[in-house]
């Protein structure tokens, strides 16, 4: 069965540290990639989503994400973080041609002023 | 706009009641969903609804779980005879249509706590 793995469950940081989230999927066909985060006591919202094109995708406050489709890989990765980045950070992948999204176990970001 | 709406946003309830979890989604998404998020664990996609096409409920976790959507909009998530193990934050989500490149606004769940 297709899975998402995101093999950091928590993670703290100072201020201004850099971040990679990893997220690998098992799938061998075509797929979209997606994070989403969810701020403390906010809904989940979209971050970044991958399609097609440059592998290298640009999402909001900051945040990127390069897909690697030799590692199966979609990590997420921001230069310098801010303790507003705190939050839990999901990735999901959708299979090509179908609506339903795979999630991973997300991420506790923890980021400290 | 407003946007996807969920009530209510806390729930207690005895083991064996009943339980019906409410979802309002933004107005014109064809496209709805609900997922199930357990403690530790990701979202567990539970059933979609896409116009007036047959949802696939292929997620659902047993025959105590049903889901109806009224005149495609407002979904009702019903779990009957709950369990402790039904205690989770249940979500809903929405979308323009089930196409994969419309992205999914998610309310902000309802909270079970099966007692």
């Amino acid at each position: 069965a297709q899975s998402v793995s995101q093999h950091n469950h928590h993670v703290i940081l100072s201020e201004a540290a850099s971040l990679e989230l990893g997220c690998n999927y098992s799938y061998g066909g075509t797929v979209n990639l997606f994070w989403y985060v969810q701020y403390p006591g906010q809904h989940l919202q979209l971050l970044l989503k991958y399609f097609s094109g440059d592998p290298l995708v640009k999402g909001i406050k900051g945040f990127e994400a390069e897909f690697i489709k030799s590692k199966f890989s979609f990590n997420l990765r921001k230069p310098s973080v801010q303790w507003s980045d705190t939050a839990e950070y999901f990735c999901a992948v959708t299979l090509s041609g179908t609506y339903k999204y795979i999630f991973g176990t997300g991420t506790r970001l923890k980021v400290l002023a | 706009g407003a946007g996807v709406s969920q009530s209510p946003s806390n729930k207690v309830t005895e083991k064996g009641k009943d339980v019906e979890l409410r979802c309002d989604p933004i107005s014109g998404h064809t496209a709805l969903y609900w997922y199930r998020q357990s403690l530790g664990q990701g979202l567990e996609f539970l059933i979609y609804f896409q116009g007036n096409s047959a949802p696939d409920k292929s997620g659902l976790p047993s025959d105590r779980f049903s889901a109806e959507r009224t005149g495609g909009s407002v979904s009702t998530l019903t779990i009957q005879r709950t369990q402790q193990e039904d205690s989770a934050v249940y979500l809903c989500a929405s979308s323009l249509g089930g196409g994969v490149g419309n992205e999914q606004f998610f309310g902000p769940g309802t909270r079970l706590t099966v007692l």
